[in-house]
């Protein structure tokens, strides 16, 4: 089944203490992105990449960092996260051109 | 810079009635536009893209270059229809979200 997964889907930790998101795709898509979700704000793109080893920031970057370095995969890392992460985050993913965005289940980060 | 305005936070009808979400763009080059809908403890999805030209679910939704506008339409709403909608526009980078409507049908 063609899809985007996320681990973890629920994650509470605490301020400061570095974490990492998952996303993969088995769909040979070679846009990834992260978006946040949050009230009132709709979807933001934290970071987005074109191809592996080819990332970019996106509208709110700061506090995150990604790595592309195989086609299918697109972790999401916070190296000290903070209370304002505290978030839903999506990652998605498309084919070049007008294509479809698949998006993944979404992680629920909470950060005390 | 390109931009997705949806000013309705939030839209109540009763069933039947007819819709409209209203999608504001700005951008420099030709635009590429679509509505996703999120339905309760679900993913998003792709609802429509303009350049099809369809009609998913009764929805339809037309380019205006003129007004950039993008807005989404249904003549009947149905219960089923209450979501999150969401605009979004396609640059070279990835697709740019606007804030949401929330689509409340009431019975």
């Amino acid at each position: 089944e063609a899809q985007v997964t996320q681990n973890p889907r629920y994650l509470i930790t605490v301020t400061g203490k570095k974490l990492t998101v998952t996303c993969s795709q088995n769909m040979n898509h070679e846009y990834m992105s992260w978006y946040r979700q949050d009230p009132g704000l709709g979807l933001r793109q934290i970071y987005y990449s074109m191809n592996v080893e080819v990332t970019d920031k996106g509208d709110v970057p700061e506090g995150y960092k990604v790595s592309r370095k195989e086609k299918r995969n697109f972790p999401l890392i916070l190296e000290s996260p903070s209370p304002n992460q505290t978030s839903l985050y999506f990652c998605a993913s498309r084919l070049g051109g007008s294509h479809e965005q698949y998006f993944g289940p979404g992680t629920r980060l909470t950060v005390t | 810079a390109q931009r997705v305005t949806q000013p309705e936070k939030l839209l109540s009808v009763f069933k039947g009635a007819p819709v409209e979400l209203k999608c504001n763009y700005s951008y420099s080059g030709s635009p590429e536009l679509f509505w996703y809908v999120q339905y309760s403890r679900q993913r998003l999805q792709l609802l429509l893209r303009h350049i099809s030209r369809e009609s998913i679910k009764g929805f339809t939704a037309d380019l205006n270059k003129g007004e950039t506008s993008f807005h989404l339409k249904k003549p009947f709403a149905q219960e089923e229809d209450s979501a999150m909608y969401y605009c979004a526009l396609l640059s070279r980078r990835a697709l740019t979200f606007g804030s949401g409507t929330r689509l409340q049908v009431q019975p």
